[in-house]
C-alpha cells in the first residue's frame, strides 16, 4: 500500500538548469509535506515543507507546489547546482502523532 | 546547531542476537521515532514514542521491538532477537514540541548488519 508514490527513481539535469521532482499521494487526509534531502550514509536532512492550507511554499532555491486535487507536490529547484545531487524524498504526514509516510525517493544528478 | 545523535554508526550482529541501538534526540523535543531503510528501499516508520510512551507503531515494530527513554536524554530501540530480515539503517527523529505540523529532525542513522 504505497500512500506517497515517486514515480520517477532518478533524474539528471545541467548545472543552472531547473530539477522538477514529482510526488503523489493517495491518502486525503494527509494534512502536511516535507521534503528531505539525503546523501549515502547520512539521514534525510529537511529541506522544505507545505501545509495543505497553502498550494506554494519558497525557500530560495527551492519551491514547492501542491495540488490538492489532483493530490501531488512538487518540488523545483533553480537553478539547479551540482552540490544538490543526492536522493530526495517525499514525505507526507496526517496524524496526530507526526508520523511520516514516505516516497521511494528520487537520486538528483546535476551535471556540471 | 542542534542534532540527533545514534550510536553506533554500525552495528554488526549474529543472528539471534540482541541490539540496542541508541539515538539522543534534540533536548527540548518531545516526540521521538524510529524509521528505517533497507537498502535500496523506502524510508519506512517503526514507531512513535511521546509522554513515555509509545503512541503509534507500524507492523514491522513487532513483539522482537521495544523502545524506551530510560533517563530523559536517550532514546533506544532494542531488538530482542535479530533476525537477517532485520539489516538496515536504522533512523531516530525528534520533533519539536509545541506542534506536530513542523519537520522532524533525524540523526546520521545506525546500520545494523545481521549475519
Amino acid at each position: 500500500d504505497q500512500q506517497v508514490k515517486q514515480n520517477s527513481p532518478s533524474l539528471s539535469v545541467q548545472e543552472g538548469r531547473i530539477s522538477i521532482l514529482n510526488c503523489d499521494y493517495t491518502n486525503s487526509m494527509f494534512d502536511y509535506f516535507l521534503w528531505y534531502k539525503k546523501y549515502p550514509a547520512e539521514g534525510p536532512t529537511f529541506l522544505i515543507s507545505i501545509s495543505s492550507i497553502k498550494d506554494k511554499n519558497e525557500d530560495g532555491r527551492f519551491t514547492v507546489f501542491l495540488n490538492k486535487s489532483a493530490k501531488h507536490l512538487s518540488l523545483h529547484i533553480v537553478p539547479s547546482q551540482p552540490g544538490d545531487s543526492a536522493v530526495y524524498f517525499c514525505a507526507a504526514s496526517g496524524s496526530n502523532t507526526g508520523k511520516l509516510i514516505f516516497g521511494q525517493g528520487t537520486t538528483l544528478q546535476v551535471k556540471p | 546547531e542542534p542534532e540527533v545523535t545514534q550510536t553506533p554508526s554500525h552495528q554488526v550482529t549474529q543472528m539471534g542476537q540482541e541490539v540496542i541501538l541508541r539515538c539522543v534526540p534534540i533536548s527540548n523535543h518531545l516526540y521521538f521515532y524510529w524509521y528505517r531503510q533497507i537498502l535500496g528501499q523506502k524510508v519506512e516508520f517503526l514507531v512513535s514514542f511521546y509522554n513515555n510512551e509509545i503512541s503509534e507503531k507500524s507492523e514491522i515494530f513487532d513483539d522482537q521491538f521495544s523502545v524506551e527513554r530510560p533517563d530523559g536524554s536517550n532514546f533506544t530501540l532494542k531488538i530482542r532477537s535479530t533476525k537477517l530480515e532485520d539489516s538496515a539503517m536504522y533512523f531516530c527523529a525528534s520533533i519539536l514540541a509545541g506542534g506536530l505540523n513542523t519537520e522532524a529532525f533525524f540523526g546520521q542513522g545506525t546500520r545494523l548488519t545481521v549475519v
